[in-house]
């Protein structure tokens, strides 16, 4: 699987926007972006995926480089519940056979401040 | 979205036995399952791919005679960590994707094993 870099951690203060970054360089051209995230003592959650285009939905917002080098998920509004680890993962298109599972970075701490 | 849920959600067992945690997905069927083993302060890593009515395919360096997975119904998937010892203490966590191929995984809550 291609590698991801996250910074970290980030800081950011409660009902600003968050924008977390990733750099994916050597993404081939059929690889997802996916994004999850974990609250601590908890199983991860899914946040959003994209392959180029840009992408929004109720949780987040996806932004893809035009080279797809990079992306930046972006929290609208963060809250202190979004606090979390979250983790940038590259997933190529399925091609059957079940092996399916997801290679997880150290992902970017997120720090909310009230 | 749907639903995957772990038990038990914490165990606290003796060294030398062994610790079933079970995987179910609550409202849709899963040909596949994932197990995986987070460490503290570490990443999650996958330990193996449980598949409905066939063996498990395991990662390199996971035992699958120390990490017994059964995969016995379209809901169901169970973990077995047999012989426990302490350095298996860790937080299990197991997904599902509801359709082969689907982009979205769902994760379960996780179980806390603590190996005394």
């Amino acid at each position: 699987d291609a590698k991801t870099t996250q910074p970290n951690s980030m800081e950011s203060n409660e009902e600003e926007p968050v924008h977390l970054p990733c750099n994916h360089s050597t993404i081939s051209g059929t690889d997802y972006i996916h994004w999850y995230r974990q609250l601590p003592s908890q199983g991860p959650e899914y946040v959003i995926h994209g392959l180029t285009s840009n992408v929004n939905n109720r949780m987040a917002s996806l932004a893809i480089a035009e080279d797809r080098k990079s992306s930046t998920l972006i929290l609208h509004r963060a809250t202190l519940r979004d606090a979390a680890v979250y983790y940038c993962i590259l997933r190529g298109t399925y091609s059957g056979g079940g092996a399916d599972g997801l290679t997880f970075g150290k992902g970017t701490h997120l720090i909310i401040q009230p | 979205g749907a639903v995957v849920s772990q038990h038990p959600s914490r165990v606290i067992c003796k060294s030398g036995t062994s610790v079933k945690i079970e995987c179910r997905s609550l409202d849709f069927q899963a040909t596949t399952m994932f197990w995986y083993r987070q460490f503290p302060k570490k990443s999650l890593m996958l330990m193996a791919t449980s598949n409905e009515g066939s063996k498990a395919t395991y990662e390199q360096g996971v035992e699958k005679d120390k990490f017994l997975i059964n995969h016995a119904s379209l809901t169901l998937s169970t973990l077995t960590v047999t012989s426990a010892h302490p350095e298996d203490s860790s937080f299990y966590i197991c997904s599902a994707r509801d359709y082969p191929g689907r982009n979205e995984q769902f994760f379960g809550p996780g179980t806390r094993l603590t190996v005394l």
